[in-house]
C-alpha cells in the first residue's frame, strides 16, 4: 500500500462547479498536509496547508484534515479556468521531505 | 526574492550517457531537496541536503545517482549512466531553517530539469 493515495482523474467541470479533491494516507505519524498546484511545465507551487486535523479556508479554497479517517480535501468554489492544472496533495513533517500524491488533473471550461 | 534556478530545463541524452543537472536554491535556505518526478506521478524524493550534509539518501540509486552540495548552497545530481526508466523531471527544492512551533516550513519548488532517455 502507497502510503499517499490520490486519484489522478482527469476531473473536468464547468466554470462556476464546486471542485473537491481529496487523497487518502497510511502513516499516523504525518502533522502537515498540503495542496500543491503544478501547471503544466513548472514547478509545484504551495496552495495551502493544514497542520494537524481541521479546516482552513483561503478565499475559494477550502482545505479539510481528518487524522481519525487519514484523509484530506480540497474544495474549490467558483472554479475559474485558470484554476485548471494538476493538484498534488502532500504530507509530512516540518523539515523533512514530502510524500506526495500522484496529483489529479483539473480541467475547468469556460 | 528570486526563486530556485535549475539548468538545463531540458536535456536528451542516449541510455548509458551521464548527464548532470544543477540547482540554485532561494538564498539562505538551509535544506536542499531533489525529487523525480515520473509522468503521470507525484514527486518522489531522491535526496535530501542539510546546509552540506546529507540528511536523506535512502531512495537514491547510489549504483548511478549522485549528488553534492558544495559549501551548502549550490547543488549538483548527476546520472551515470542514463536507463530509460530515468526519464522524468527533476524537480529541485529549498526551505528556510526550521521556524519552530506548528509552522511549517514550506519548500519552494525549481521549474524543474525534464529528462529524455532515449
Amino acid at each position: 500500500q502507497k502510503e499517499v493515495e490520490q486519484d489522478p482523474g482527469p476531473l473536468s467541470v464547468p466554470e462556476g462547479a464546486i471542485v473537491s479533491l481529496n487523497c487518502t494516507y497510511s502513516n499516523s505519524a504525518f502533522q502537515y498536509f498540503m495542496w500543491y498546484r503544478q501547471y503544466s511545465r513548472k514547478g509545484p507551487e504551495l496552495l495551502m496547508y493544514t497542520y494537524s486535523s481541521g479546516n482552513k479556508e483561503d478565499g475559494r479554497f477550502t482545505a479539510q484534515v481528518d487524522k481519525s479517517s487519514k484523509y484530506i480535501s480540497l474544495f474549490i468554489r467558483d472554479s475559474q479556468p485558470s484554476d485548471s492544472a494538476t493538484y498534488l496533495c502532500a504530507m509530512g513533517n516540518s523539515g523533512y521531505a514530502l510524500n506526495f500524491g500522484k496529483g489529479t488533473s483539473l480541467l475547468v471550461t469556460p | 526574492e528570486a526563486g530556485v534556478a535549475q539548468s538545463p530545463r531540458y536535456k536528451i541524452i542516449e541510455k548509458r550517457q551521464s548527464v548532470a543537472f544543477w540547482c540554485n536554491p532561494i538564498s539562505g535556505h538551509a535544506t536542499l531537496y531533489w525529487y523525480q518526478q515520473i509522468l503521470g506521478q507525484g514527486p518522489k524524493l531522491l535526496i535530501q541536503f542539510q546546509n552540506n550534509g546529507v540528511v536523506d539518501d535512502s531512495q537514491l540509486p547510489k549504483d548511478r545517482f549522485s549528488a553534492e552540495r558544495l559549501k551548502g548552497v549550490d547543488s549538483t545530481l548527476k546520472i551515470q549512466p542514463a536507463k530509460l526508466e530515468d526519464s522524468a523531471v527533476y524537480l529541485c527544492a529549498s526551505s528556510p531553517p526550521r521556524a519552530g512551533g506548528s509552522s511549517y516550513n514550506e519548500q519552494f519548488f525549481g521549474p524543474g530539469t525534464r529528462l529524455t532517455v532515449l
